[in-house]
């Protein structure tokens, strides 16, 4: 069975850091790219960060570019986002996601796979 | 505010056809990046419902279906169930960034 098993979540302090994890599993890993997407409580999906296969290029939204870092460790099958600077906007359920085609033209394919999510909150 | 433009809300009875709307630009949707759908019922994770403007993916039953023409693209709901209730996020890409839209909230009458 295909999945993503995301964990790191919790609560921390505005200017703290966190990093979370994606475990992955039942598909190759190395072949796909992957995203980080959240949602704030209430609020629509957000893309946060990808990756391509190899682990270059990334990409990064605007409101988080500069703070956050999105790696991969293919030999252990796990996606990883570092959050730093954390800001009270940034409280959300984090979801890794698989795109569909293991394609250079990702994008153009979808988000098939989702984990169950991860909650951050930044409070003081 | 979304670079994709949805309603917040649609509503229809079971049995009927509902449609939701993705409005977008010539930087996205008009520049011929795919448009994909997803469904994320309450305190879920999203679904992948449509992908490629019009594909569905393997499970996903023919009652749902997508459209794409110039800036803006549609999900199609027919013969809609009690179950479909959800919210709907259409997504595609824009200089090198994932864009969504703000979502639309389906109401099954």
């Amino acid at each position: 069975e295909v999945q993503l098993l995301e964990s790191g979540g919790g609560l921390v302090q505005p200017g703290g850091s966190l990093r979370l994890s994606c475990a992955a599993s039942g598909f190759r890993f190395n072949k796909y790219a992957m995203s980080w997407v959240r949602q704030a409580p209430g609020k629509g999906l957000e893309w946060v960060s990808d990756i391509r296969e190899s682990g270059d290029p990334t990409y990064y939204a605007d409101s988080v570019k500069g703070r956050y870092t999105i790696s991969r460790d293919n030999s252990k099958n796990t996606l990883y986002l570092q959050m730093n600077s954390l800001r009270a906007e940034d409280t959300a359920v984090y979801y890794c996601a698989k795109w569909l085609a293991a394609a250079a033209n990702y994008y153009y394919y979808g988000l098939d796979v989702w984990g169950q999510g991860t909650t951050v909150t930044v409070s003081s | 505010q979304s670079v994709l433009t949805q309603p917040p809300s649609v509503s229809g009875a079971p049995g009927q056809r509902v449609t939701i709307s993705c409005t977008g630009s010539n930087s996205n949707i008009g520049a011929g990046y795919g448009v994909h759908w997803y469904q994320q019922l309450p305190d879920r994770a999203p679904k992948l419902l449509i992908y490629g403007n019009t594909n569905r993916p393997s499970g996903v039953p023919d009652r749902f279906s997508g459209s794409k023409s110039g800036t803006s693209a549609s999900l199609a709901i027919t013969g809609l169930q009690a179950e479909d209730e959800a919210d709907y996020y259409c997504q595609s890409y824009d200089s090198s960034h994932v864009i969504f839209g703000g979502g639309t909230k389906l109401t099954v009458l």
